[in-house]
């Protein structure tokens, strides 16, 4: 079964606010946690990790927390911009000695209001 | 910049053709991989490759297989495409020993079995 899961589909804001976007995740022997971006018509990109024995982790406008007792992510975007909208995804890294198997959960849709 | 390339942005095949997917990073990559983006179901991870000729069933292998037989290139195989096999296809790369979490995706194959 899937191990990384969203609460929401989708999430509406508007512009200016500040948005949160969760996830659950049911392993606790993932090494990294991560957040991706994906816009329409594109790949996913990369936008922060945070290592497992974290629990923040600060980036440009973006924030992510790891609350291990719940098994819980969340990825927090200040002053959202018509440019944040896109669908974003927690995905997961779990390492066996040389290789990495890079998981996603099913994503949120993000939209912003102007 | 890192450039994942997938050959084909659309094929059209029909039920029980052999389907080549190729994909070539230029960045020296160690890791490469290939999921499927369907609605509602996020990205999931097919198979994995952490070295040439070197590869790891992901989630949902079943239908696939790949190859790896130089460092830069990693193709999936659809030994008999049938209409349930009709998807988006990314591949993508990374760097285990500089950024393991950072993967870098190609723009996607819109594969359609008829």
């Amino acid at each position: 079964g899937e191990s990384v899961g969203l609460h929401l589909p989708t999430l509406s804001v508007q512009e200016g606010d500040n948005s949160i976007i969760n996830c659950a995740y049911s392993n606790s022997a993932s090494d990294y946690f991560i957040w991706y971006k994906q816009e329409s018509g594109k790949g996913p990109q990369f936008i922060i990790d945070i290592r497992s024995n974290m629990d923040k982790r600060q980036g440009q406008r973006v924030t992510v927390l790891l609350n291990k007792t719940v098994k819980h992510l969340s990825l927090q975007i200040a002053a959202t911009q018509p440019g944040d909208s896109a669908v974003y995804f927690c995905a997961e890294i779990r390492s066996g000695g040389s290789n990495y198997k890079l998981t996603f959960g099913k994503g949120t849709l993000l939209t912003v209001n102007p | 910049d890192v450039k994942v390339t997938q050959s084909s942005r659309y094929l059209v095949k029909r039920t029980g053709e052999k389907v080549f997917l190729e994909c070539v990073q230029d960045m020296d990559h160690e890791n490469m991989f290939w999921y499927r983006q369907d609605p509602g179901l996020g990205l999931r991870l097919i198979y994995f490759s952490y070295d040439v000729k070197m590869k790891e069933k992901g989630d949902i292998p079943e239908g696939y297989s790949v190859s790896r037989e130089k460092k830069e290139r990693f193709s999936l195989i659809l030994e008999s495409a049938s209409t349930n096999q009709t998807s988006m296809y990314l591949c993508a790369s990374s760097d285990p020993w500089t950024g393991m979490t950072e993967a870098f995706f190609g723009q996607g194959t819109r594969l359609t079995v008829v």
